[in-house]
C-alpha cells in the first residue's frame, strides 16, 4: 500500500528564514510520480512540483527547491527567504505511473505559518 | 481561461439527508476525480470519472456515486449523510495521467 508521511505538523518561522518541509513516502511500485502542493486558505490545491521515480535530479525554481532522495524515500521541499505569502498548508503527494494516475495518497500536511 | 468550478461552495445538510455537489474541469481537460479532506487531513481520493463512467475508486462506501456529463462536468451524490461526512470536497481535472491536477475551491459541506 501506497504511504506519505509528513512528520511536521506545524512549523512557524520569521520572514527571510528558510524552512525545509519533510516529506517520507512508501510504495512498492517501481515507477511513481512525487507532487508537492499548496493549500492556502481559500482552499484549493496549488500545484507546485511533479517528479517521476527515475528523475533524482534536484531542482530549484525561484526561492523553492526539492530534493528527491530514492535510497530514503525522501522528497523534502525548502523555502529560501521566506515570505508571509508562503503561509499555507503544503501537502506532499504520491501517485501510481501506471494504470490511469492522479489519484493521489495525500500526506497529512504540514502548516506553515511566516509571521513578519 | 476559467479553471475547475465547483458549486456550492458551502452546505449545511441534516443527518440522513442527501447531498449533491457539482464541478466543471478547466477547458479540455477530460477527466475528473473528487477528493475528501476532513479539518486537518490530507485528501482522500475518493473517485475519478472518464468518459462518463466511474473509472477508479478509493475507499468509500456506496453511499458515495457520480456521474459525469458528455460536457465532461462531474457530480458527487452522497446518500443518507453521516456526521462524518463533514469535511471540504475537492474535486480535480486532469487532461491524462501525465499532466498534474488543477483542483478546485472545493465545497464545505457541514452535516448537523
Amino acid at each position: 500500500a501506497q504511504k506519505v508521511t509528513q512528520a511536521q505538523t506545524e512549523i512557524s518561522v520569521v520572514e527571510k528564514e528558510d524552512v525545509t518541509l519533510d516529506c517520507v513516502y512508501e510504495t512498492r511500485d517501481t515507477t511513481y510520480y512525487l507532487f508537492w502542493y499548496k493549500q492556502p486558505p481559500s482552499g484549493e490545491l496549488v500545484f507546485l512540483i511533479r517528479r517521476n521515480s527515475f528523475d533524482e535530479q534536484n531542482e530549484i525554481s525561484g526561492r523553492y527547491s526539492w530534493n528527491f532522495q530514492k535510497s530514503t524515500s525522501s522528497f523534502n521541499f525548502t523555502i529560501t527567504a521566506s515570505q508571509v505569502v508562503d503561509s499555507a498548508v503544503y501537502f506532499c503527494a504520491l501517485s501510481e505511473a501506471g494504470g490511469y494516475g492522479q489519484n493521489f495518497v495525500f500526506g497529512p500536511g504540514t502548516r506553515l505559518s511566516v509571521l513578519p | 481561461d476559467a479553471g475547475v468550478t465547483q458549486s456550492p461552495t458551502h452546505l449545511i445538510k441534516t443527518r440522513g439527508q442527501q447531498v449533491t455537489l457539482r464541478c466543471s474541469p478547466k477547458s479540455g481537460h477530460d477527466t475528473v476525480s473528487w477528493y475528501q479532506q476532513a479539518l486537518g487531513q490530507g485528501p482522500q481520493f475518493i473517485f475519478q470519472y472518464y468518459e462518463e463512467e466511474e473509472r477508479q475508486r478509493g475507499n468509500f462506501p456506496d453511499r458515495f456515486s457520480g456521474h459525469q456529463f458528455p460536457n465532461y462536468s462531474s457530480e458527487l451524490n452522497v446518500n443518507a449523510l453521516l456526521l462524518g461526512d463533514s469535511a471540504l470536497y475537492l474535486c480535480a481535472s486532469t487532461l491524462d495521467r501525465n499532466t498534474e491536477a488543477f483542483f478546485g475551491q472545493g465545497t464545505r459541506l457541514t452535516v448537523v
